[in-house]
């Protein structure tokens, strides 16, 4: 079956840091892959997408990319803000058969501090 | 904003009691999904709708029923609640037309349900 691995933390980082949160998963078909942000209070969001191998999702200053050899979907940003701080979830959209829906990661969540 | 509303935002029921949840959307998209949260297992798939009385189940489905006669509103209900339903409750929708399910989705507000 799909599943996704990300770091689950707390993740602690000063203002103006670089973040890396990990993610990687397994598919059965060829998936579309996902960040996720939710904020305290409130419903997700979605943050970024890339639909094939070496597409780079980006917006609001974060990225990442698809990386099939390494089935992997690294979130970075090269200066957080305490904005930033928040749950993030990696997700992916297998095409592969079977349930339709998002298969989501536990979810990081970030904490930036002044 | 993709017009995605829940209710109710809150809940706090009794065991045993029936409960219904509604997510209600305003731009007539064809699939719609209820998911549960809970701390450590990010969100799973509870069931979901690719159209007016149709639907399937997904991977938690045990313990919920739901149903969709009308394109806008897809509910949620807990036949007898038990204290394991205890969660957030996320509707969601995907604009894509197509079966093959890889596009995003787009999440409502939540509903927090307790059950005591």
């Amino acid at each position: 079956g799909n599943s996704v691995t990300q770091m689950e933390g707390p993740v602690t980082l000063s203002e103006e840091a670089f973040l890396t949160i990990n993610c990687t998963y397994t598919a059965t078909g060829y998936p579309s892959l996902f960040w996720y942000v939710q904020y305290p209070g409130e419903g997700l969001q979605l943050l970024l997408k890339a639909t094939k191998a070496d597409d780079k999702g980006s917006n609001k200053g974060f990225e990442a990319t698809y990386r099939k050899e390494t089935t992997s979907f690294h979130l970075e940003k090269g200066s957080v803000q305490v904005s930033d701080s928040a749950v993030y979830f990696c997700a992916l959209s297998d095409s592969g058969g079977g349930a339709d829906g998002l298969t989501f990661g536990k979810g990081t969540h970030l904490i930036i501090q002044p | 904003d993709a017009g995605i509303t829940q209710s109710p935002r809150h809940k706090v029921t009794e065991t045993g009691t029936p409960v219904t949840l509604r997510c209600h959307q305003t731009e007539n998209h064809r699939y719609m999904y209820w998911y549960r949260q809970d701390p450590g297992h990010g969100l799973r798939l509870i069931h979901y709708s690719y159209g007016v009385k149709d639907t399937d189940k997904g991977e938690v489905s045990d313990g919920y029923s739901v149903s969709r006669s009308k394109t806008e509103d897809f509910l949620l209900t807990l036949e007898s609640a038990t204290s394991s339903q205890t969660s957030v409750y996320f509707c969601a929708i995907r604009p894509g037309t197509g079966a093959s399910g890889r596009d995003e989705q787009y999440f409502g507000p939540g509903t927090r349900l307790t059950v005591t």
